[in-house]
C-alpha cells in the first residue's frame, strides 16, 4: 500500500519567510496530492491539491510542486504569517480505483513574528 | 449546504463501555472515510466505506472496532469494550465520487473521545 512521508516534523521560520514542506511517496498508482491545515483543536481544512497531470500550482501565497519521477511533492509558503502556524499535513490517493488518502505525520509550522 | 457533522464533539466512557461515534457527510457525498488522530500525532486511517458496502478496512483494530454507513442515515464508528488507549480524536471525512475532477474530502470537526 502506499506509504507518505513527511519532513520536517517541526519547522520554525520569521515572520516574511518563505516555510518549505517535503513528502514522498511510494505508490505510482498515486495521482492526486492535497495539502490540509489543520489548526490546534480544529479539523483539517484542504488548502491546495494537485494532480499528476501537473507539475506545479499555484494559489496567492501558496504553492505546490509535484516530480512525479522522483515521486515527490512540495508545499511552499512564501512571506509567511503569524496565522500561517500550524500543522500540516500532505497526502497521496489513487483517484481512478476508489483508494484511501494516506497522510504523512505532519509538520509544525511555527511563523515568529 | 452543511458539511460533514459529526457528533457528538467530545465523548467520555469508561474502561468497558461502548462508544458510538456518527459522520453525516456533505450531502451527496457517497464515500466516508474515518480517521484516528493521536495527540501531537498525524491522521491515521481506519476505514473507507460507500454507501452499504466496506471498501477498505486495513487501518481498523481487527477486534472491537467496527464501521458501518447504512443505505439510510450517518455513518458509525462503533468501539466496544473501551481502554485507555481509545482516547484520541477520530475524524470523519467524505468526498464524491472517486475517479471524477473532484476528490476533494472533507473533514467533520472530529469526535474526541476520552476514556477513563
Amino acid at each position: 500500500g502506499e506509504n507518505v512521508e513527511q519532513h520536517p516534523s517541526t519547522l520554525s521560520v520569521q515572520e516574511g519567510d518563505s516555510a518549505v514542506i517535503k513528502c514522498t511517496y511510494s505508490d505510482s498508482a498515486s495521482n492526486y496530492f492535497p495539502w490540509y491545515k489543520q489548526e490546534l483543536g480544529k479539523r483539517p481544512q484542504l488548502i491546495i491539491d494537485i494532480r499528476s497531470n501537473v507539475g506545479e500550482k499555484k494559489d496567492q501565497r501558496i504553492a505546490v510542486t509535484l516530480n512525479k519521477t522522483a515521486k515527490h511533492f512540495s508545499l511552499h509558503i512564501t512571506e509567511t504569517q503569524p496565522e500561517d502556524s500550524a500543522v500540516y499535513f500532505c497526502a497521496a490517493m489513487d483517484m481512478e480505483y476508489g483508494n484511501k488518502l494516506v497522510f504523512g505525520a505532519g509538520t509544525i509550522l511555527r511563523v515568529k513574528s | 449546504n452543511a458539511g460533514v457533522m459529526q457528533n457528538p464533539r467530545h465523548l467520555v466512557r469508561r474502561r468497558g463501555q461502548e462508544a458510538r461515534l456518527r459522520c453525516s457527510p456533505v450531502k451527496g457525498h457517497s464515500h466516508v472515510y474515518w480517521y484516528r488522530q493521536l495527540p501531537e500525532e498525524g491522521l491515521k486511517f481506519m476505514v473507507y466505506l460507500q454507501k452499504e458496502n466496506i471498501i477498505d478496512e486495513s487501518g481498523m483494530p481487527k477486534e472491537r472496532f467496527s464501521a458501518e454507513f447504512p443505505k439510510e442515515g450517518p455513518s458509525i464508528l462503533r468501539i466496544q469494550q473501551v481502554v485507555r488507549g481509545d482516547s484520541a480524536a477520530y475524524f470523519c471525512a467524505s468526498s464524491p465520487i472517486q475517479g471524477r475532477a473532484n476528490t476533494e474530502a472533507f473533514f467533520g470537526q472530529g469526535t474526541r473521545l476520552t476514556v477513563v
